[in-house]
């Protein structure tokens, strides 16, 4: 099975720090991997994505990193605030697949006021 | 505003009824999934579908079925419902293409009783 695996599971931090959501993956043939945002009550939604022919990805104050050899790729939230209080899943997907993603399990992030 | 409706937003059911959730999107979107979110385990794939009258099978396809006989809907039928299928339900839709985003539905919160 191809895993995408995503920690923390929940995270508290206060407004203005930078929260850093982790992923891994396993199958080197994922070439595309997306995080998607979701708020209670309501779908999830692209926030951002990266191709591993790139290390980052910025837009705005949420950051993509991305190691290709470690297999492993990060969301940072600069500058966090309450609004940004979501479910933040990371996915991977491959051509291969005909991009069906696989999402990780989800990260609960809590930005106090 | 094109947009992907669900319906119902909330159900109940009794083990072994069959239970039908709808998914209609106005995106003229080919490609349309059906996913299962439980705590611990993100969002899994359940049936995909990339065109009218073409249907596949997810990673927790067992128990649920879908047909595809427009562009607009994907309806996902559970044939015998389970105590064990007491989830939230999402559709999705995207445009053909690799970094094509999928647009979700605000979900289906199923339970099985």
């Amino acid at each position: 099975q191809q895993q995408v695996k995503q920690s923390p599971q929940s995270l508290i931090v206060q407004k203005g720090g930078i929260p850093i959501i982790n992923c891994a993956y396993e199958n080197t043939a994922f070439d595309y991997f997306p995080w998607y945002q979701q708020f209670p009550g309501k779908g999830p939604a692209l926030l951002i994505a990266i191709r591993p022919d790139v290390s980052e990805k910025k837009e705005g104050r949420f950051t993509i990193s991305f190691n290709k050899s470690a297999k492993q790729f990060s969301l940072h939230i600069m500058d966090s605030q309450p609004g940004d209080s979501a479910t933040y899943f990371c996915a991977a997907s491959m051509q291969s697949s005909a991009r069906q993603l696989t999402f990780g399990s989800g990260t609960q992030l809590t930005v106090l006021p | 505003d094109a947009e992907i409706t669900q319906s119902p937003r909330h159900k109940i059911t009794e083990t072994g009824r069959q239970v039908t959730l709808a998914c209609h999107q106005t995106w003229n979107h080919n490609n349309m999934f059906w996913y299962r979110q439980d705590l611990g385990h993100g969002l899994r794939l359940i049936h995909y579908s990339y065109g009218v009258q073409d249907t596949n099978k997810g990673e927790v396809s067992d128990g649920y079925s879908v047909s595809r006989s427009n562009t607009e809907d994907l309806p996902l039928t559970l044939e015998s419902a389970a105590s064990s299928q007491t989830s939230v339900y999402f559709c999705a839709s995207s445009r053909t293409g690799w970094n094509s985003p999928l647009h979700f539905g605000n979900g289906t919160r199923l339970t099985v009783t």
